[in-house]
C-alpha cells in the first residue's frame, strides 16, 4: 500500500487566498483525521471522520476552516480566507476499525507545509 | 482537558548509549502509542500498547504501558545516528481522539 497520500507537499500563498489541502487515506481505513503541527502548539487535532461522516470538529480553529470527505478515498481541508497565522504543517492520518484497539493506530501522511505570506 | 506530559524535552547522547523517555497523564488511557517523526515527514508509528503492564519490543525499542494506565515509557538501546528525530507519545481514552505529548527531540553524536 502507498500509505496516506497528501497534496500538495508545499504551498505558499498570500493572505486572503483560498487554500485547499488534499488527502487520500489508506485503502480500507474507516477513520480519517486532520492535524495541524506548529512549534508553539505541537500536534493539534482539527477534525476527524468515521465512514466519511464528520464526528468531531471541535478542533477546527474558526469558520475559515472547513473539511469534507465526499467518499472513502478522498478528503479536503479548506482555508478561506487564509491568514499568516495559519502557516503550519497539516497532516492527514487514517486508521482501521479493529476489535483490539487497532483503530487507535493512526498512520500519518507526509504532510503539507503551508506558508501564508 | 486531557494532557500528556512528555519528558525529557530533548536529549543529546553519544552513539551506543541507551535512551529512555516517558509520558505521564492525570487521566487514564486505554491505548498508548509511540511515534517517531523525522524532518519533513509525518509521524511514523513505532509501538502500540493496549493493556496495562504490557511490555512490547520492536528491535532496539522497548515500550511499556504503566500499571496505573496513566504513564508509558520508551527505551532505545544502543543508539545509532539514524535514531535522530522527535519521539511522540500518544494516548487514547475512547474519546475518539489521540492525545499527543509535546515530543522528545533526540540527537545522537557519532
Amino acid at each position: 500500500d502507498a500509505g496516506v497520500i497528501q497534496s500538495p507537499r508545499h504551498e505558499v500563498t498570500e493572505m486572503g487566498q483560498e487554500v485547499t489541502l488534499r488527502c487520500k487515506p489508506i485503502s480500507g481505513h474507516d477513520y480519517l483525521f486532520w492535524y495541524r503541527q506548529t512549534m508553539m502548539r505541537g500536534l493539534e487535532l482539527l477534525i476527524y471522520f468515521n465512514n466519511n461522516v464528520p464526528i468531531d470538529d471541535s478542533g477546527m480553529p474558526e469558520d475559515r476552516f472547513s473539511a469534507k470527505m465526499p467518499n472513502a478515498s478522498f478528503s479536503t481541508l479548506k482555508i478561506q480566507p487564509s491568514e499568516p497565522r495559519d502557516s503550519a504543517v497539516y497532516f492527514c492520518a487514517s486508521s482501521l476499525v479493529g476489535g483490539r484497539g487497532e483503530e487507535n493506530e493512526q498512520f500519518f501522511g507526509p504532510g503539507t507545509r503551508l506558508t501564508v505570506l | 482537558g486531557q494532557q500528556l506530559n512528555q519528558s525529557p524535552q530533548s536529549m543529546f547522547i553519544q552513539e551506543g548509549e541507551d535512551v529512555s523517555m516517558n509520558c505521564t497523564s492525570s487521566s487514564i488511557f486505554n491505548t498508548w502509542l509511540w511515534y517517531k517523526q523525522e524532518p519533513g515527514e509525518g509521524p511514523v508509528l513505532l509501538i502500540a500498547l493496549y493493556k496495562a503492564g504490557e511490555l512490547t519490543s520492536n528491535g532496539r525499542l522497548t515500550a511499556q504501558f504503566g500499571i496505573t494506565r496513566k504513564d508509558s515509557f520508551l527505551n532505545i538501546s544502543a543508539s545509532i545516528p539514524s535514531d535522530v528525530g522527535i519521539y511522540f507519545c500518544a494516548g487514547h481514552a475512547n474519546t475518539g481522539k489521540l492525545i499527543f505529548g509535546q515530543g522528545t527531540t533526540l540527537q545522537v553524536k557519532p
